[in-house]
């Protein structure tokens, strides 16, 4: 079974700075796609960056990057210039086809400090 | 107006009490998921629908039951509410095409049961 494991339950980084959250997975599947979900207080969940497995090149969205790293089953997110706006709760999430479900599966999660 | 909308925002009840959270959306997507939010447990999957005559239990489907009344219409009940079904639950919507397609999420029903 595919799982998601997100190791830094909370990081903190000093405003202007850049911060890495981290992210690995374990599937068997050779066709999957990664996102990455800002939950900031308010509690919504927001889409911030997706990358597809069979892309070699990093997704990039402004200030947000990712480090795929197939091989090594890593994903991590990389926040420039941090913003107060940018604390929140981030997760880490895997789409595949196992057997049509299309299911998602998230980590559990890295609370982001921003630190002024 | 919200593209995924989730009744109640938030909700206290006591043990053994009935509840339903319901959750409608507007985008069109044909499938639909039910999350439970737990801190330090991330999302994990209660229920989902790929369209209304298609109902799958999640990995945590124990204590709950769910009904999709329309496409557009995915509601969550607790037949019989215990203290550790408190958290933050969670709607989401997707299309069925395409992996890349990401999930849109209501803004979540707090549920405190005492």
């Amino acid at each position: 079974a595919q799982t998601v494991t997100q190791s830094q339950p909370e990081m903190s980084v000093q405003e202007a700075e850049t911060v890495t959250l981290s992210c690995t997975y374990d599937t068997s599947e050779s066709d999957y796609y990664l996102f990455w979900y800002k939950q900031p207080p308010s509690r919504q969940m927001i889409l911030v960056i997706r990358q597809e497995a069979y892309k070699q090149q990093n997704a990039t969205e402004n200030r947000f990057s990712v480090n795929f790293q197939k091989a090594a089953k890593s994903f991590s997110l990389k926040i420039s210039d941090s913003q107060l706006g940018d604390a929140a709760m981030y997760f880490c999430a895997y789409r595949s086809d196992t057997s049509g479900t299309y299911k998602y599966i998230f980590g559990t999660g890295t609370r982001l400090k921003v630190l002024a | 107006d919200a593209d995924v909308t989730q009744t109640p925002r938030n909700r206290i009840t006591k043990t053994g009490k009935r509840i339903m959270l319901e959750c409608s959306q507007t985008k069109g997507h044909d499938r639909m998921y039910w999350y439970r939010q737990d801190p330090g447990l991330g999302l994990r999957l209660i229920y989902y629908s790929f369209d209304v005559k298609d109902i799958n239990k999640g990995e945590i489907s124990d204590g709950y039951s769910v009904s999709r009344q329309a496409q557009a219409k995915f509601s969550l009940s607790l037949e019989s509410a215990i203290p550790n079904q408190t958290a933050l639950y969670f709607c989401a919507t997707s299309s069925g095409t395409g992996l890349n397609q990401p999930q849109h999420f209501g803004d979540g029903t707090r549920l405190s049961i005492l």
